[in-house]
């Protein structure tokens, strides 16, 4: 079946750094990823929409120039929080579908902890 | 505005017990309908999905949920629960016209977190 492949599982970072997550369909091709973030006890909200070869597309609210999103490939698509605060620590999923019609696999996850 | 809601936070079942996780909606037409599971510190599987036709569907791991338009709801049921059912499950929504590039849209609820006792 479709596999999504999200790394770090688990990073820690310093107040003021930036961390790269990526997200890769691991044996299907992905014009479009998505990136979620799940705060504890709460649903996964949806961030943005990762377009191969074009511009993310933002939900409202979410801050383009701190979440940079990069979809350079039809494998990979990475998160990059900038600058990253406490209030940035989340669960961070990414997922992607084969085809359009087809339901999203999730990956794993990261667990962003910024100290 | 559209809404899931999952009115239990957390359920404790016994280990063999039937399980039944309640899913609202509130939405204009009939939205497509999924129910994931989340393991701790994992991503989400998918579970089963309804679009159309027959409202009681089938899933993985001996999962079925029921569609009722009238009361616009989606309930995941198991007949007995087993020790690796505990995980945190989430009913979403997306709809129709939304499915598809940008099927991202999905809708969850907060979850239902899942308990088994032994």
């Amino acid at each position: 079946g479709a596999v999504v492949s999200q790394h770090p599982s688990r990073v820690i970072c310093k107040s003021g750094t930036s961390v790269k997550i990526e997200c890769r369909s691991l044996d299907f091709q992905a014009t479009t990823m998505f990136w979620y973030r799940q705060f504890p006890k709460q649903s996964l909200m949806l961030m943005a929409t990762s377009n191969e070869g074009s511009k993310a597309t933002y939900e409202q609210g979410v801050e383009k120039d701190k979440f940079l999103i990069n979809h350079a490939s039809l494998t990979l698509s990475t998160l990059t929080v900038t600058s990253a605060h406490p209030e940035d620590s989340s669960f961070y999923i990414c997922s992607a579908t084969p085809i359009d019609s087809s339901p999203l696999h999730f990956g794993n996850g990261t667990r962003l902890t910024v100290t | 505005a559209q809404s899931v809601t999952q009115p239990d936070i957390h359920i404790t079942v016994s280990e063999g017990a039937s399980l039944e996780l309640r899913c609202n909606y509130s939405y204009g037409a009939t939205p497509y309908l999924f129910w994931y599971v989340q393991s701790p510190g994992q991503g989400l599987q998918l579970l089963l999905k309804y679009f159309s036709g027959d409202t009681l569907v089938q899933g993985i791991k001996g999962f079925e949920a029921e569609f009722k338009r009238s009361q616009s709801s989606f309930n995941l049921r198991k007949p007995s629960v087993h020790w690796s059912d505990a995980a945190e499950y989430f009913c979403a929504v997306v709809s129709p016209m939304n499915y598809g590039g940008s099927q991202g849209n999905l809708i969850f609820g907060k979850g239902t977190k899942l308990s088994v006792k032994p």
